[in-house]
């Protein structure tokens, strides 16, 4: 089955720690997306690649960094420098088509919730 | 600033009749515009999208509609259905690729 995979689900870390949140995706899709979302708030992008070995800043960067050495996987570190961490995570994949296009949907995955202690 | 702003939190509707979830934005640069379903811990499902060229786009229960004058899109879904109940995002892209998303809309359907 196609789609796009988050582990873990749920993930607690203390204070001071960096944890690393996966997302995996075999929709062959060249573009993946890092969101968080917190309660009664939109999805706030993070970070974004729109090819292999190349990731921009979204509008809330600070406190994370990304990396992108393979087409299926851009994994997320939340360092010890956000100061909020705990959010509901998503990563979403998506065709690089044209602008304007219909067919520029995002996939989302299921979401990890990150949880400091 | 929120570009994309969906100023109704809640949306109650009786099952059988009409839910009608309105959108907001500012930014004239966007170009096409997509809803979203989301359940509880889950991700986001896409629902259905419009490009700035169309003001209306169908897709079985659902209808999107677009006033590019206005900056203003709705989502109608009829008839409704008790599991229509989810929150709905709205988000708008543009060149950038990236999408901008509303801050989602709890619509409840009432059996």
């Amino acid at each position: 089955d196609g789609g796009i995979t988050q582990s873990p689900k749920y993930l607690f870390r203390k204070e001071g720690q960096n944890v690393t949140l996966s997302c995996e995706q075999n929709l062959n899709h060249d573009a993946m997306y890092w969101y968080r979302q917190d309660p009664g708030q939109g999805l706030r992008l993070i970070y974004y690649s729109q090819i292999v070995n190349d990731f921009q800043k979204g509008d809330i960067a600070e406190g994370y960094s990304v990396s992108r050495e393979k087409k299926e996987s851009f994994p997320l570190t939340v360092t010890s420098a956000q100061k909020n961490p705990t959010a509901f995570y998503l990563c979403a994949s998506s065709i690089d088509t044209l602008p304007g296009s219909e067919d520029n949907e995002q996939f989302f995955g299921p979401g990890t919730r990150l949880t400091v202690l | 600033d929120q570009q994309v702003k969906q100023n109704s939190p809640s949306l109650s509707v009786q099952e059988g009749r009409i839910s009608i979830l309105n959108c907001d934005y500012t930014n004239s640069m966007f170009d096409y515009f997509l809803w979203y379903k989301k359940y509880p811990a889950e991700g986001p499902t896409f629902l259905i999208s419009i490009s700035s060229i169309k003001d209306k786009n169908e897709d079985g229960r659902f209808t999107v509609f677009l006033n590019k004058s206005a900056k203003h899109l709705s989502l109608h879904i009829v008839p409704s259905q008790p599991g229509d109940s989810a929150v709905y995002f709205c988000a708008a892209g543009g060149s950038a690729r990236q999408l901008t998303f509303g801050s989602g809309t709890q619509l409840t359907v009432l059996p």
